[in-house]
């Protein structure tokens, strides 16, 4: 256990509402990931962070953004909601062994 | 450049062996094999580097071939418990800063 959180774990939204995913992680790891996952598509990475304000893009941030002001929380933004954006997102840290992912429990986000 | 796994889904008895292949059509640096199951956040099995070395998993086995850029996982004498969704994910360059790209996915199913 990495001592990953992630809230909501659930939340049901309108299309065009901001709506904002909160990871927290507990012991201080310098890469943070965001992913969603979506039948017949596997994980895709949306946005990453690799230290306090250090951030970049992944393969599919159309739409999302993220900030991470501390260590211990990387925020993941969906500025106006669309159905397309229903998902399972997933947090996930890079371990101290610099190659294993933990990944958090999911929030699952619906978009009517 | 997301890497294809062969196949999409196998159902095995108990015992039985089964292999896991996953495609990539540009140059790896390293291969890293999860498992993820239903309703659950994905687990890291194990990583094969470029050069041979593998870390993980004790009890699963598998290689990497990298003229052929192909990795395959080995789950022999199948267990219950290895039921689940298995997921490769490819890192293309060293200082990738764990970016992975992650197939769509293996669904196996273990019967008693």
């Amino acid at each position: 256990d990495a001592g990953i959180t992630q809230s909501p774990r659930h939340k049901v939204t309108e299309t065009g509402t901001p709506v904002t995913l909160r990871c927290h992680q507990t012991e201080n790891h310098r890469y943070m990931y965001w992913y969603r996952q979506d039948p017949g598509h596997g994980l895709r990475l949306i946005h990453y962070s690799y230290g306090v304000k250090d951030t970049d893009k992944g393969e599919v941030s159309d739409g999302y953004s993220v900030s991470r002001s501390k260590t211990e929380d990387f925020l993941l933004t969906l500025e106006s909601a669309t159905s397309s954006q229903t998902s399972v997102y997933f947090c996930a840290i890079l371990g101290g062994n610099s190659y294993e992912q933990y990944f958090g429990p999911g929030t699952r986000l619906t978009v009517t | 450049q997301q890497p294809v796994q062969s196949p999409q889904a196998v159902i095995l008895r108990e015992g039985e062996d089964a292999v896991i292949n996953c495609s990539s059509s540009k140059a790896l640096y390293s291969v890293h094999w999860y498992r993820q199951k239903h309703g659950e956040a994905p687990v890291f099995l194990m990583i094969l580097l470029k050069g041979g070395e593998q870390k993980g998993h004790e009890k699963i086995s598998a290689s990497f071939n990298e003229k052929k850029q192909q990795s395959s996982l080995y789950l022999t004498a199948s267990q219950l418990s290895y039921s689940g969704t298995y997921f490769c994910g490819t890192e293309m360059g060293g200082g990738s800063q764990g970016n992975l790209i992650f197939g769509k996915g293996t669904k196996l199913s273990v019967k008693p």
